[in-house]
């Protein structure tokens, strides 16, 4: 129940192409969704985030959508570029004391130039 | 304006020894979180630290131990290593006064157990 999934594992996509991401998590007090990028050898940095009143947000090329019936939510990145190569996670919060933030496994993303 | 910071940056021990990481929030931020991030996978939440009292605590056996200095800087402890320690331990810190979402994470310590 405090899982969240996430897929594909990885991803090549081709410069100018669409990247999707995917998410999905079961424990419905999970009440906010943020998206981390990590580039080799650095600590995940937050991209965009999004709680679950809200359907969708962008932030320039960058766009959650969020099915809250489903419990799913994805990540896209328009006009995907080479420096976009790096591994992808979703993450859930609680809304309880603490806020522990729950990660997917994560997805690799190659941009072919 | 620093970041979050952590020392040190690489680590080698073997089996049965312990060890400290340490790590320096963010200027303003009073909240710092502890992973492990295994090779290829998504960092695991191990204890939350506020006011310098472990406030949440994942999964993880009470060999993995914290503390939180009056500073608001932090160390993770680990007792009697196995080789499945073997991680990158990273430090996210964030502003519990102010909007908490917004996690800051360091560039981690990456420890290797023999």
């Amino acid at each position: 129940q405090q899982q969240v999934k996430q897929s594909p594992q990885s991803l090549i996509v081709q410069k100018g192409g669409i990247s999707i991401i995917n998410c999905a998590y079961e424990n419905t007090a999970f009440d906010y969704f943020p998206w981390y990028q990590q580039f080799p050898g650095k600590g995940p940095a937050l991209l965009i985030a999004i709680r679950p009143d809200v359907s969708e947000k962008k932030e320039g090329r960058f766009t959650i959508s969020f099915n809250k019936s489903a419990k799913q939510f994805s990540l896209h990145i328009m006009d995907s570029q080479p420096g976009d190569s790096a591994t992808y996670f979703c993450a859930a919060r609680g809304n309880t004391g603490g806020f522990k933030t729950i990660f997917g496994a994560g997805t690799r993303l190659f941009v072919k130039a | 304006d620093a970041g979050v910071t952590q020392s040190p940056t690489h680590l080698i021990k073997t089996r049965g020894q312990q060890v400290t990481l340490r790590c320096s929030p963010k200027s303003g931020h009073d909240t710092v979180s502890w992973y492990q991030q295994a090779l290829g996978q998504g960092p695991q939440f191990i204890f939350q630290y506020y006011e310098e009292e472990e406030r949440q605590r994942g999964n993880f056996p009470d060999r993995f131990s914290g503390h939180q200095f009056p500073n608001y800087s932090s160390e993770l402890n680990v007792n009697a290593l196995l080789l499945g320690d073997s991680a990158l331990y990273l430090c996210a810190s964030s502003d519990n006064r102010g909007i908490q979402e917004t996690q800051y994470f360091g560039p981690g310590t990456r420890l290797l157990v023999l």
